[in-house]
């Protein structure tokens, strides 16, 4: 399965700091990209890096991508409590889109 | 904006009864996919369609089918439902047409509980 599994499965910080979240695959992709699911929702797509990219900006996100590492990670900078989430890593080799069980995020206020 | 929407928010079912949850997108996409989502499992693949007609299994698709006879709409049909069918299902949808690089809008879920 091209299924990515993302680290920590929680993190609590407090509002200000930073979050970093990682993610780790198996096969070969052509983009790796990052959602966010608020608690009951669907998902909402946050950014998207490909295979020949190592890094990319969004605003307060920053996404790194280590293709021989086989491993990605998401930074938000300066958290709010709105940020309070889950986020997922989808590693997408061709049309379909996999993911693993997320990093549920805490941002105390 | 994209719109992708599922015909209910909350549903309660019995068992042994055959139970449809529709999805349908606005946005002229090609791909469809029904995941549901459990704790501690994530979010799994049950079914995929890539064309009107056309689907693809995905990771768990045993007591779940689906159908696609239209290009926006995509159901998944679960033909006696059981209570280990109890989850969130999400449905998700994605063009076809912008290569590897495109995104999936997701609906905003359907948790149903069997009873």
């Amino acid at each position: 399965s091209q299924q990515g599994e993302e680290d920590p499965q929680a993190l609590s910080i407090q509002e200000g700091e930073n979050a970093t979240m990682n993610c780790s695959y198996k096969t070969s992709i052509n983009n790796l990209q990052w959602y966010r699911q608020n608690s009951g929702r669907g998902l909402v797509h946050l950014i998207l890096i490909r295979s020949n990219e190592r890094e990319k900006h969004s605003g307060r996100l920053r996404v790194t991508l280590d293709t021989s590492k086989k491993s990605s990670s998401l930074l938000i900078t300066a958290s709010r409590a709105a940020d309070t989430a889950s986020y997922f890593c989808a590693p997408k080799g061709f049309n379909k889109f996999y993911f693993g069980s997320g990093t549920k995020l805490n941002v105390k206020p | 904006d994209v719109k992708v929407t599922q015909s209910s928010r909350y549903l309660v079912k019995r068992t042994g009864e055959k139970v449809f949850l529709e999805c349908v997108q606005d946005m002229d996409h090609e791909n469809m996919f029904w995941y549901r989502q459990d704790p501690g499992l994530g979010l799994r693949l049950i079914y995929f369609s890539y064309d009107v007609k056309m689907k693809e299994k995905g990771d768990i698709p045993e007591g779940y089918s689906v159908s696609r006879e239209k290009k926006e709409r995509f159901s998944l049909i679960l033909e006696s439902a059981s209570t280990n069918q109890t989850s969130m299902y999400l449905c998700a949808s994605s063009s076809g047409t912008g290569g590897m690089n495109t995104e999936a809008f997701f609906g905003q879920g359907t948790r149903l509980t069997v009873v």
